[in-house]
């Protein structure tokens, strides 16, 4: 049973404008959830953010928003740019060491 | 600053031979360290995490043992690998708490 699901396998956005990539969950429990960029070959990095007390989380670029009732969060990339280009996983936890990671979503942004 | 150093990059290993790679972590002490498997077309799948030296929890049962012989050493073995085995095998390590996980560079794995 998948847990954390991201349904969009990949996204085409043009260059300068909005990126959406969204990730649903079914676990209620779970109070963390992070966004991660992996570009091939290369380990996942580390984006951004959002505990469940919160709603929005923004970071340059990047904003997370979580909606808990819906079990839907998404993170927005706002100009995106050629080099956001990579597969994106988002990911939950229920306080715990343990991360459960959706699918990924690659993003092609185009020049 | 912290850095994960994972090895080597790529591997190809014939069926039935065995298997160690290797993760070390640097700029902290104590550290939660997992190892993941990503095949293709998949997402991450948590294979083992340790809390402490010598202490590994398991959470997928199958032909993979891991080892933590120091604090910030963590080793991934097979005594006999299967093809299902191929893959990308992520080490990362974590602090306590709500933190990120943090990823070293990978190792593609290989059966033939």
């Amino acid at each position: 049973d998948q847990q954390v699901k991201q349904n969009s396998p990949s996204l085409s956005v043009q260059e300068g404008r909005i990126s959406i990539l969204n990730c649903d969950y079914t676990n209620s429990m779970f109070d963390y959830f992070l966004w991660y960029k992996k570009y091939p070959a290369e380990g996942p990095t580390f984006l951004i953010s959002i505990s469940s007390i919160k709603d929005k989380n923004e970071d340059g670029r990047f904003t997370v928003f979580l909606n808990k009732s819906a079990k839907h969060l998404s993170l927005h990339i706002v100009p995106s740019q050629p080099g956001d280009s990579a597969v994106y996983f988002c990911a939950a936890s229920q306080g715990t060491y343990k991360y459960i990671f959706g699918t990924g979503t690659r993003l092609k942004v185009l020049a | 600053s912290q850095t994960i150093h994972q090895w080597p990059a790529t591997l190809v290993q014939p069926v039935g031979s065995p298997l160690s790679l290797e993760c070390t972590v640097e700029g902290t002490s104590n550290p939660n360290l997992y190892w993941y498997r990503q095949a293709a077309g998949r997402g991450l799948q948590l294979l083992f995490y340790s809390v402490g030296i010598g202490q590994i929890s398991s959470e997928v049962p199958q032909n993979l043992s891991a080892s933590r012989p120091q604090d910030r050493q963590f080793i991934l073995s097979s005594k006999k690998l299967l093809l299902s085995d191929s893959g990308f095998y992520l080490c990362a390590w974590s602090v306590w708490g709500n933190q990120p996980q943090h990823f070293g560079d990978g190792t593609r794995l290989s059966i033939l």
